[in-house]
């Protein structure tokens, strides 16, 4: 079966400019999440979708941090606007059941200078 | 929120050595994974293991949900098990995950 797919692969801005992510699930799997992992860090949770509703967004940024997954497929995550503590990598997991695991995309790195 | 630690940080180990990765939470969580992320940054899953025992070739893995830790073993250790190990715990769906213990193995 096909991976999570995640673009870009990278993303370099200045701060203060907007940027966007796209990630594309398993087929099937009604779960998707948003990760961001800083240098050094493990991931760290900051929304999960059961398919095209929110279950937990309680650590988005939501000032400026939003995410959306339309008809409970494909999703993307925005920042409006950038800052230099949002450098790092984003990634995208999906699952069909908790039992099985998560899927990670290879995801994105963020570099905002 | 629930905390969790992981041991030791950083582990470097001769190809073929084994190993013990420990993973120690400060509540009771009802689901726990193990990952690896490996030097190009992708992260695998290894095992989903609440509680028990379960074993993946040269890797197992056991959970004492009771007593608040799990443990991840590494068998004959390859070059290729470098990279960083986490382990996630949460409740329903959601995880969390600890600050890893990076590994690097020799040949």
């Amino acid at each position: 079966e096909a991976g999570v797919a995640q673009s870009p692969r990278y993303k370099i801005i200045e701060k203060r400019q907007s940027v966007a992510f796209w990630c594309n699930p398993i087929s099937g799997h009604a779960t998707l999440y948003w990760y961001q992992q800083i240098l050094g860090q493990g991931p760290k949770l900051l929304i999960q979708f059961q398919n095209n509703g929110v279950v937990d967004d309680s650590q988005l940024p939501k000032d400026r941090f939003s995410a959306e997954r339309l008809k409970g497929v494909d999703s993307t995550l925005k920042i409006q606007p950038a800052k230099l503590e949002d450098s790092a990598v984003y990634l995208c997991a999906s699952s069909y059941d908790i039992v099985y695991g998560y899927t990670f995309g290879s995801g994105t790195r963020l570099t905002v200078v | 929120g629930i905390q969790v630690e992981q041991s030791p940080p950083d582990l470097i180990l001769q190809e073929g050595a084994n190993s013990t990765l420990r993973c120690n939470f400060s509540d009771s969580v009802n689901n726990l994974q193990w990952f690896h992320q490996n030097p190009w940054g992708q992260l695998i899953n290894l095992f989903y293991i609440p509680s028990g025992t379960k074993q993946n070739g040269r890797l197992s893995a056991t959970t004492v949900a009771t007593e608040r830790y799990s443990l991840l073993y590494i068998s004959s250790s390859q070059t290729t098990d470098s990279g960083v190990y986490f382990c996630a715990f949460g409740t329903g769906n959601q995880f969390y995950f600890g600050t890893g213990t990076s590994l690097t193995v020799i040949p």
